[in-house]
């Protein structure tokens, strides 16, 4: 089953607008990721979070993590329309060894 | 510098075929992973490299999909006896570490269509 879940599975703003995504997952685990995946391309890494940090920011990205609620948040402010991609939460749980699990993900397009 | 490369980019095959699929890590990460990834899906996992040796082979699906990483760089990952279910883009990453706080580094991945 799927450890991480994103909420919206779709999202549509205007440029300079702020994006908000969710993610939930299920078990204990060590830190989350966030990733992106242009369409046809392979994902990449944008930042990770511990599960001792509730928040976490580089540059125009902002990462929050409540682990009371096994939730996180990826904030993108001031969205540029090269931000289009899709966007996946992954975690490290406790005891999985090294895999990463990887939710279904969040499709945002950034209109000009 | 040099990303994960992964060869071919796109394989299409018939049913009950063997497809090998390439990878070459990026230089001195010890960590090698891959992937599969279906339409709209997040990517799944399949096998974990330390070094030469599996160190995770819990995601594969059945006994037709086999991976090694001989000299402790380039993986192949085998699938035999081809079925229209396994039709996906399969993924391969390195991290310079195997520890979990170690990002992954993807290649574009490989689109397997078996027909």
């Amino acid at each position: 089953s799927q450890q991480g879940e994103e909420d919206p599975q779709a999202l549509s703003i205007q440029e300079g607008e702020n994006a908000t995504m969710n993610c939930s997952y299920k078990t204990s685990i060590n830190n989350l990721q966030w990733y992106r995946q242009n369409s046809g391309r392979g994902l990449v890494h944008l930042i990770l979070i511990r599960s001792n940090e509730r928040e976490k920011h580089s540059g125009r990205l902002r990462v929050t993590l409540d682990t009371s609620k096994k939730s996180s948040s990826l904030l993108i402010t001031a969205s540029r329309a090269a931000d289009t991609a899709s966007y996946f939460c992954a975690t490290d749980a406790r005891g999985s060894a090294r895999q990463l699990t990887f939710g279904s993900g969040t499709q945002l397009t950034v209109l000009p | 510098g040099a990303g994960v490369s992964q060869t071919p980019s796109n394989k299409v095959t018939e049913k009950g075929k063997y497809v090998e699929l390439r990878c070459d890590p990026i230089s001195g990460h010890t960590a090698l992973y891959w992937y599969r990834q279906s339409l709209g899906q997040g990517p799944e996992f399949l096998i974990y490299f330390q070094g030469t040796g599996a160190a995770d082979d819990s995601g594969l699906p059945n006994d037709r999909f086999f991976a090694v990483r001989p000299e402790g760089s380039v993986s192949t990952l085998k699938i035999q006896r081809t079925e229209r279910g396994d039709s996906a883009v399969y993924l391969c990453a390195s991290s310079f570490s195997g520890q979990g706080h170690s990002p992954l580094h993807f290649g574009n991945g490989t689109r397997l269509t078996v027909t």
